[in-house]
């Protein structure tokens, strides 16, 4: 059973629009949620997160939404740039499980100029 | 500073054989997690390891193991390998755990292709 979701394999969007990507879970017994983008051969790279006593975080173009009660969780990226073109995965701990991360499956963000 | 170093960055094993996966986090990380990435299950915990002690362990198999050294580098073993163990075999490496929990620095990868 998958805990963290990520319904939307993929996503196309032109450059200078916004892009939402959508997270859903099921435990709630995660209080911390992070977003990470991956290129092609390569690792990985941590985005934004978002603690579960907040119902949004921002960092420059990047913010993450949090909505408790419905269990679900959305990255905007404004404005989207050809850059931003990777798959991008979000994850979510326990805060007493150290840094196991449950990841889903993944959105492959496409920006096209 | 240095990322996370993992070796060998590709490699082809046969069923039946073991495999050992090497990870050099980065300097001053003590925290080193493994995850297996394959395109039907997606990312995967394997274990935590922090100060030479494993602190979680995911829901793998036996066969699956590491151990941290005491300079924080870490390695895992994979024995008996199955076909299904082909893999993208990811090491992250971060400050110890409770300090932004979760903030992970990955490494490139180990490609293991088990024939």
């Amino acid at each position: 059973d998958q805990q963290v979701k990520q319904n939307s394999p993929s996503l196309s969007v032109q450059e200078g629009r916004i892009s939402i990507l959508n997270c859903d879970y099921t435990n709630s017994m995660f209080d911390y949620f992070l977003w990470y983008k991956k290129y092609p051969a390569e690792g990985p790279t941590f985005l934004i997160s978002i603690s579960s006593i907040k119902d949004k975080n921002e960092d420059g173009r990047f913010t993450v939404f949090l909505n408790k009660s419905a269990k679900h969780l959305s990255l905007h990226i404004v404005p989207s740039q050809p850059g931003d073109s990777a798959v991008y995965f979000c994850a979510a701990s326990v805060g007493n499980a150290g840094n196991m991360l449950t990841f889903g499956g993944g959105t492959r963000l496409m920006v096209k100029p | 500073k240095a990322g996370v170093t993992q070796t060998p960055r590709y490699l082809i094993k046969t069923r039946g054989q073991q495999v050992t996966l090497s990870c050099s986090p980065i300097s001053g990380h003590r925290s080193v997690s493994w995850y297996q990435q394959t395109p039907g299950q997606g990312l995967q915990f394997l274990f935590e390891y922090f100060s030479e002690t494993q602190r979680n362990k995911g829901n793998f198999p036996g066969r699956f193991s590491g151990r941290q050294f005491s300079n924080s580098r870490s390695e895992m073993n994979v024995s008996t390998l199955e076909l299904g163990d082909s893999a993208l075999y990811l090491c992250a490496s971060s400050l110890p755990p409770g300090w932004d929990a979760g903030e992970l620095f990955f490494g490139e990868g180990s490609r293991l292709t088990v024939l």
